[in-house]
């Protein structure tokens, strides 16, 4: 198994601000993904996070408003840049430890509240 | 990308089997079904997976169609604790879609 540590747990931002999430994996992985919650939602993917390379992005999300790094394999960022209160949401971090298809282990999740 | 659809909620009583359906017609040969649940916005939990057989784990059962149209996660024996929302999900090459979820309440 995989445990995942994601911070902060909970942030209060205003419009316009930007936050960045961590989440760092105790044991190196081989994807990591991050997902999005809206309240009382399911959850959507966001991107794909690849080491060393960029992003892959899902439609609807883009680089410049959630820019994310992956430098090694056991740590990722998720930037929410420009909030507005529609971005208030829980993020997720997820990830896939070996081959395709393999389970997912989440993070705790990221409570975003943006006024 | 595979799709999933659950009946958005169901209730079941304490100690009973919990029988939770899942329609994913779409399915290709090589995709996985898996199932999570979500306990007051925590992250998602592992609970159970399979590709053509039928699956049992400490947590859960999985029953999967013959034709793999469809699947059923029955939890043998329902606690308070199992009250949740629990998602179905298809397991592509490296992406899960989630569908929308049921809402599962345990009655005392």
């Amino acid at each position: 198994s995989a445990v995942i540590s994601q911070k902060p747990s909970r942030d209060i931002c205003q419009r316009g601000t930007s936050l960045t999430i961590q989440c760092q994996v105790d044991s190196q992985v081989t994807m990591m993904f991050w997902y999005r919650q809206q309240p009382g939602q399911s959850l959507t993917l966001i991107a794909t996070a690849n080491q060393g390379s960029e992003a892959t992005y899902e439609s609807g999300f883009v680089i410049d408003k959630f820019p994310i790094s992956r430098p090694n394999l056991t740590f990722s960022t998720l930037t929410v840049s420009n909030m507005s209160p529609e971005d208030s949401s829980i993020y997720l971090c997820s990830v896939q430890q070996g081959a395709v298809n393999e389970k997912l282990f989440f993070g705790s999740g990221t409570q975003l509240s943006v006024l | 990308d595979a799709k999933t659809t659950q009946p958005p909620s169901m209730d079941c009583a304490e100690g009973r089997a919990a029988n939770l359906p899942c329609n994913h017609s779409t399915i290709s040969g090589n995709e996985y079904v898996y199932w999570y649940r979500q306990i007051h916005s925590q992250g998602p939990q592992y609970i159970i997976h399979g590709l053509k057989n039928n699956e049992t784990n400490e947590m859960a059962s999985l029953i999967i169609t013959e034709d793999r149209k469809s699947s059923t996660l029955i939890l043998p024996h329902a606690t308070l604790r199992d009250t949740a929302v629990y998602y179905c999900t298809i397991a592509g090459t490296y992406k899960y879609i989630f569908g929308t979820g049921t809402r599962l309440k345990v009655l005392a």
